[in-house]
């Protein structure tokens, strides 16, 4: 079975430049959620997606943070304009409904210059 | 506030050992408990998952268990080895719909 793919696998901008990242989750898992992971720290979701529906973006800094999950498979993350602080690995996940165990994928790790 | 503790922040030990891990969270209400392992530069590989109607979990050499009464986790790793070196991460679900709220992880260092 394919596991959560992502890409770029790397990214070095500057800050207030854009940036998108690019999430496949597993086959037939209908919850998709984003990650954001400081160095030293646990992963803390910026946004959680059922199907193409938002179920929980709280945590996501939307004046500069969007996210979009089209026909309920892919989605893309992105960030307009970075700052210094959103260095960090941007973990994808994915999972069955209910109470199921979540799969991620590499992550990307972006760096803001 | 619901949060999720981790300590120690980081760990050595020789090979060998026996070894217990500590994940402590602040409200006994859980749907279900998590514990991940972390490579440097990789994702989270997902270890063990407790329900909340479960009391512990085993997979080969690692033992979770879930005591919600106490609010805390263990992850028990038997036998450890150089290869179990890595970070470790609870995460805490606190129902169906309610998004995971992670501890800082421990850092566990295997000596040969």
């Amino acid at each position: 079975e394919a596991g959560v793919a992502q890409s770029p696998r790397y990214k070095i901008i500057e800050k207030r430049q854009s940036v998108a990242f690019w999430c496949n989750p597993i086959s037939g898992h209908a919850t998709l959620y984003w990650y954001q992971q400081i160095l030293g720290q646990g992963p803390k979701l910026l946004i959680q997606f059922q199907n193409n529906g938002v179920v929980d973006d709280s945590q996501l800094p939307k004046d500069r943070f969007s996210a979009e999950r089209l026909k309920g498979v892919d989605s893309t993350l992105k960030i307009q304009p970075a700052k210094l602080e959103d260095s960090a690995v941007y973990l994808c996940a994915s999972s069955l409904d209910g109470p199921y165990e979540q799969f991620f994928g590499p992550g990307t790790r972006l760096t803001v210059l | 506030k619901q949060e999720v503790t981790q300590i120690p922040a980081a760990l050595s030990v020789p090979e060998g050992e026996n070894l217990v891990l500590n994940c402590s969270f602040t409200d006994s209400a859980i749907y279900n408990l998590q514990w991940f392992r972390q490579d440097p530069g990789k994702g989270l590989t997902s270890l063990l998952l407790i329900q909340s109607s479960q009391r512990e979990q085993t997979s080969g050499r690692l033992n979770a268990s879930l005591d919600k009464s106490s609010g805390r986790s263990t992850l028990y790793i038997a036998a450890s080895q150089p290869g179990d070196s890595a970070t470790y991460l609870c995460a805490e679900k606190y129902s169906s719909a309610s998004k995971i709220i992670f501890g800082s992880g421990t850092r566990l260092s295997i000596r040969p």
